[in-house]
Parts: structure tokens; C-alpha cells; sequence
């Protein structure tokens, strides 16, 4: 079956330091790859994708590469800011028997302090 | 454009009381989904509707949940009766079935409080 294997957080950042959060997934068939975001009080937003092996999401300075042969699809970037601090899940969706459903991670809480 | 809108926000009630949590989808699109999310166990799917058919409610936990999706742009979840533990908060999410790459939209969540 799908699996998605998150770091565990939570994360505490300064702001302006670099930020990685590692993602690793299992999958039948050729998965789509999603980072969401839920700030606090709010439902989860889609944040980037990508689609097939070698794509690069990226979105508010946010980037994410799938990378095939590594089973990852890990979230960097380069300059974090207070309005970062929230949970992020990596998830992918595979159509694998007709289903999409989306398979989440556990979820990485990032803190970002002034 | 309006995004999934659920109903109410929150809700207090006590154990044995029935819940009503309401969604409306987002205008076109023909998939829905019901998640729970707990500090214990993260976001869980409870079922999920394709063209207001339910094809797969394995997640719901036991015979006290009920979903419905009686037209394209409104589903229930219910929960009767209902206990301390279902204490959460209920996403409803929804998207378009074209292509598997399309993304779930989700709503702002029920918060659920079961005394």
C-alpha cells in the first residue's frame, strides 16, 4: 500500500534560516507528490506539487523536487519567516485501482522565531 | 470563488447527543471527502463520495458515524450518539476527478467538542 513518512517535529527555526523537511514515500504506480500547509485554526491548503520524477514544485518560497530514485520529495526553503510557523504534510495521491486518495504524512509542526 | 465551506465551525454538546457536521463542496467538483484530525492520530480519512456515491467508508469508525451526500453540493456527517472520544476536528475536503494530480481542497474544519 501508500505510506508517507514525514520528520518528526516539532521544528524551531530563527528567522531567515534555511529550512528542510524530509519526506520519504512508498507507492504503486507513478504517484503525484502534494505538500500542504494548515496554519493554526484553519484547514489544510495545497502549498506545491509535482507530478512525475525530476519535477520541482514551488510556491511562496517554498520548492520540492520528486525525485524517483530516492522515494523523496523533500520541502526547503531558503529564507523562513514568522508566517511560515505552521504544520506541513507531505502526501501523494496514486491511481493505483481507481482510487485518489490522498495519503498524508503525520505532519511536521515548524516554529519560526523572531 | 468560494472555497468547501463547512458547518458550524464549532461545536460543544454532550456525550449521547446526535451531531450534525454539514459541507459544501466547491461548485464543479464531484469528489468529497471527510477527515478527522486528532493530536493521537493525525488526519484521518473517514470516507469519501465520488459523484455523490460513497466508494470507500473504511475509515469510519464504527456504526455510530453515518455520511450522506444526497446532491453534488452538500454532504452530512453524522454521529449518533456521541462519545468523549470522537472529540476533534472534521475536515471536509473536494476536488475534480479528471486527472489524478488534481489537489483536495479542503474547508476551515469543524471543531468538535463532546463533554
Amino acid at each position: 500500500g501508500n505510506s508517507v513518512t514525514q520528520m518528526e517535529g516539532p521544528v524551531t527555526l530563527s528567522e531567515e534560516a534555511f529550512l528542510t523537511i524530509n519526506c520519504t514515500y512508498t507507492a504503486t504506480g507513478y504517484p503525484s507528490l502534494f505538500w500542504y500547509v494548515q496554519y493554526p485554526g484553519e484547514g489544510l491548503q495545497l502549498l506545491l506539487k509535482a507530478t512525475k520524477a525530476d519535477d520541482k514544485g514551488s510556491n511562496k518560497g517554498f520548492e520540492a523536487t520528486y525525485r524517483k530514485e530516492t522515494t523523496s520529495f523533500h520541502l526547503e526553503k531558503g529564507s523562513v519567516q514568522v508566517s511560515d510557523s505552521a504544520v506541513y504534510f507531505c502526501a501523494l495521491i496514486s491511481s493505483g485501482a481507481g482510487s485518489y486518495q490522498l495519503t498524508f504524512g503525520k505532519g511536521t509542526k515548524l516554529s519560526v522565531i523572531p | 470563488d468560494a472555497g468547501v465551506i463547512q458547518s458550524p465551525r464549532h461545536e460543544v454538546t454532550e456525550m449521547g447527543q446526535e451531531v450534525t457536521l454539514r459541507c459544501k463542496p466547491i461548485s464543479g467538483h464531484n469528489s468529497l471527502f471527510w477527515y478527522r484530525q486528532t493530536m493521537m492520530r493525525g488526519l484521518e480519512l473517514l470516507i469519501y463520495f465520488n459523484n455523490n456515491v460513497p466508494i470507500d467508508d473504511s475509515g469510519m469508525p464504527e456504526d455510530r458515524f453515518s455520511a450522506k451526500m444526497p446532491n453534488a453540493s452538500f454532504s452530512t456527517l453524522k454521529i449518533q450518539p456521541s462519545e468523549p472520544r470522537d472529540s476533534a476536528v472534521y475536515f471536509c475536503a473536494s476536488r475534480t476527478t479528471g486527472t489524478v494530480n488534481q489537489p483536495q481542497h479542503f474547508g476551515d474544519g469543524t471543531r468538535l467538542s463532546i463533554l
